[in-house]
């Protein structure tokens, strides 16, 4: 099976940069993803990582390390807008498509 | 454009009851699925199904029967609802390809009283 741990809460200020973990127990998968979800939203794509190493989308970085289990979102030069919960996510390589989701991060940025 | 619907958007029932939440994506993708997401806000897979046929179902209760007509549809159905089933309930679909992430729908908000 698979398992995936997030911190329940991170808190920063608008400007700061702030890694989410997310650290996993699993059989095998093609790739770590990460998710963003506003309160009452969708979740929407962020970010891919098959391969380990740094993947840069903008402001917003994923890093995945197979070896240790564990991958982080890295967010720069946050915004308010930024404030939202942030899922990472594996695709099991089972044969079967779909995503087991991790516990969940909600980013709260202050002014 | 909407690239995957999902209606309704808020749906409050009695126990007992049974309805179902409609969706439909327009983005020519070959997998659809759908997820609950309880009160803690954990996302779990329910069913996947690619080209209208079920390729996954996570021991879901047999209440819940999802329905494919074509692969631009995936529908659920559930039958005499019990509260435990107040969640957020959420269509996607994606590409088989890794890597092009999923696309979902805007949520069904089902309270149960």
């Amino acid at each position: 099976g698979q398992s995936l741990e997030q911190p329940s809460e991170v808190t920063a200020v608008e400007g700061a940069i702030v890694q989410i973990n997310c650290t996993y127990q699993t059989s095998g998968f093609y790739g770590l993803s990460w998710y963003q979800q506003h309160d009452g939203g969708a979740p929407t794509f962020l970010s891919y990582n098959a391969l380990d190493g740094l993947e840069e989308t903008g402001r917003f970085s994923s890093f995945l390390s197979r070896s240790d289990s564990y991958g982080y979102l890295l967010l720069q030069e946050l915004q308010m807008k930024d404030s939202a919960s942030y899922f990472c996510a594996v695709s099991p390589n089972t044969g079967f498509q779909k995503l087991v989701f991790g516990t969940g991060t909600r980013l709260l940025v202050s002014p | 454009d909407t690239a995957v619907s999902q209606t309704p958007k808020y749906l409050v029932t009695q126990m007992g009851n049974d309805k179902s939440i409609k969706c439909e994506q327009n983005l020519g993708h070959d997998t659809m699925y759908w997820y609950k997401q309880d009160s803690k806000k954990f996302l779990k897979i329910m069913f996947s199904y690619n080209n209208k046929e079920l390729i996954i179902n996570e021991t879901v209760p047999n209440r819940f029967s999802p329905k494919s007509p074509d692969k631009a549809h995936l529908n659920l159905h559930i039958n005499s609802l019990e509260l435990g089933d107040s969640a957020v309930y959420f269509c996607a679909s994606s590409q088989v390809v890794q890597g092009d992430g999923y696309t979902f729908g805007s949520g069904t908000r089902l309270t149960v009283v």
